[in-house]
């Protein structure tokens, strides 16, 4: 059975914490991506890896960095967290061409 | 222009009857095509793939692909109340087989 396991379900960080979001794929998967997703707006790409230590931007990029260290890990950081930064992430992987599989989201909070 | 939309709905149908869900895409050369169901508080499951022109039917399930066209649907025949959720189209855009687009879905209401 596939998996994609992302760290935390639930999240509570205060504003201008470091906050750490760590997923892991058991399936040797090339592709890892990260997402928040809103209501009304959709999955919105944040960042994505292609290879160990290859990392490009998405769509919204700004207050996020990642880290891909080892294949079956991709880490979202979030330097300094703001209220803006309150969503759902997803965490999801990958191999050429094919269907996406998710981790099963992280609601984080920033007070 | 989005990369890839589709209408917010929510769309409601009574239970037996047929959804009909629609994409489009703004990159010509778009390579692969994925339908997700996302149920409220859940991560977005598979449904169906299609990477050629045309139909693909996967039990109560059809997707429909026209490239010439830019558009990807998603049929759902005999919607039952459980068919009620979100549904995600996404695309693999050019030049990028390993990125992966996702549209801001569509909400289904199926009525009892």
């Amino acid at each position: 059975d596939v998996k994609v396991t992302q760290s935390s379900r639930y999240l509570v960080k205060r504003t201008g914490e470091k906050v750490f979001l760590e997923c892991v794929q058991d399936m040797d998967h090339e592709n890892m991506f990260w997402y928040r997703q809103d209501p009304g707006l959709g999955l919105r790409l944040i960042y994505f890896s292609y290879d160990v230590k290859m990392k490009e931007k998405g769509d919204i990029p700004e207050g996020y960095s990642v880290s891909r260290e080892k294949k079956e890990r991709f880490s979202l950081i979030l330097e300094s967290a703001s209220t803006n930064q309150t969503s759902m992430y997803l965490c999801a992987s990958t191999s050429m061409n094919t269907e996406a599989f998710f981790g099963q989201g992280t609601r984080l909070t920033v007070v | 222009q989005k990369e890839v939309e589709q209408n917010s709905g929510p769309l409601s149908v009574p239970e037996g009857a047929i959804a009909s869900l629609n994409c489009t895409y703004s990159d010509r050369v778009s390579q692969s095509f994925f339908w997700y169901r996302q149920y409220s508080g859940k991560s977005p499951e598979l449904i169906m793939s299609i990477y050629s022109n045309g139909d693909k039917e996967d039990g109560r399930f059809t997707a429909q692909l026209n490239k010439a066209s830019q558009y990807v649907s998603l049929l759902i025949r005999d919607s039952q109340p459980s068919d009620s959720a979100t549904y995600l189209c996404a695309v693999t855009p050019r030049g990028s087989s390993y990125k992966l687009i996702f549209g801001s879905g569509t909400r289904l209401l199926v009525r009892p």
